[in-house]
């Protein structure tokens, strides 16, 4: 079945170190979404990539798309406090069979920050 | 401010009893998503439908869950019956389609003793 590999798990990193996760998927994806979940909160859309070896910025963040539309990263520049959360990455299938579509969530990172 | 409702926030139930979980998506959306989330599996997609039509409901345990859309303001997902492996947090989310942003409810917190 379809699946999106992220990594690493964890991370825990001092307040202004930077700090970046990514996700993988073996097959080509149509495009890639990435989410924040706060602790015990809901997961919050933060941005979509389409194109093929995309880079997109969101202030202190930045998202990049592979050239293959098989894998993503999140970066984000001096880490706040305000950071911490789990940053989750969600590939979009397009099935051929079918013509349907899925959204897969990668299992997440969980950022902490310490001050 | 639109936003996706889902009730009830918590629920403790006992084994064998059916479990009703219910969602109000965004006005105007016309994708509905059931996702469950545990650490152990993260977020899994259960169920979506679309324009109130189920199109994907690979990852839900036929035998004992029921994902339906009686009307566009109403999604349920029903779990009868209940076990305790079905403890976990049952998000409910809408959109424009499977490619666009996703809103997300607050969850339901389920724990079957």
């Amino acid at each position: 079945g379809q699946q999106v590999m992220q990594i690493p798990q964890y991370q825990h990193v001092q307040e202004g170190e930077d700090f970046t996760t990514y996700c993988n998927s073996s097959t080509t994806l149509s495009n890639i979404q990435w989410y924040k979940q706060r602790p015990g909160g809901h997961p919050v859309f933060l941005i979509q990539l389409v194109k093929s070896g995309e880079v997109k910025k969101q202030k202190r963040l930045t998202f990049q798309f592979g050239e293959a539309k098989k894998n993503s990263s999140l970066h984000i520049t001096a880490t706040q406090t305000t950071d911490v959360g789990t940053y989750f990455c969600a590939g979009d299938f397009y099935l051929t069979q079918g013509g349907s579509e899925k959204l897969v969530f990668g299992k997440g990172t969980k950022l902490t920050v310490n001050p | 401010d639109a936003r996706v409702t889902q009730t009830p926030r918590h629920k403790v139930t006992e084994m064998g009893q059916e479990v009703t979980m219910r969602c109000q998506p965004i006005l105007g959306h016309n994708t509905v998503f059931w996702y469950r989330q545990t650490m152990m599996q993260g977020l899994e997609l259960l169920a979506y439908f679309r324009n109130r039509a189920p199109l994907d409901d690979s990852g839900m345990p036929k035998d004992r869950f029921s994902a339906e859309m009686p009307d566009a303001t109403l999604a349920t997902l029903k779990i009868q019956p209940s076990e305790p492996r079905d403890s976990a947090v049952y998000f409910c989310a809408s959109g424009f389609g499977v490619s666009t942003e996703a809103f997300f409810g607050q969850g339901t917190r389920l724990t079957v003793v």
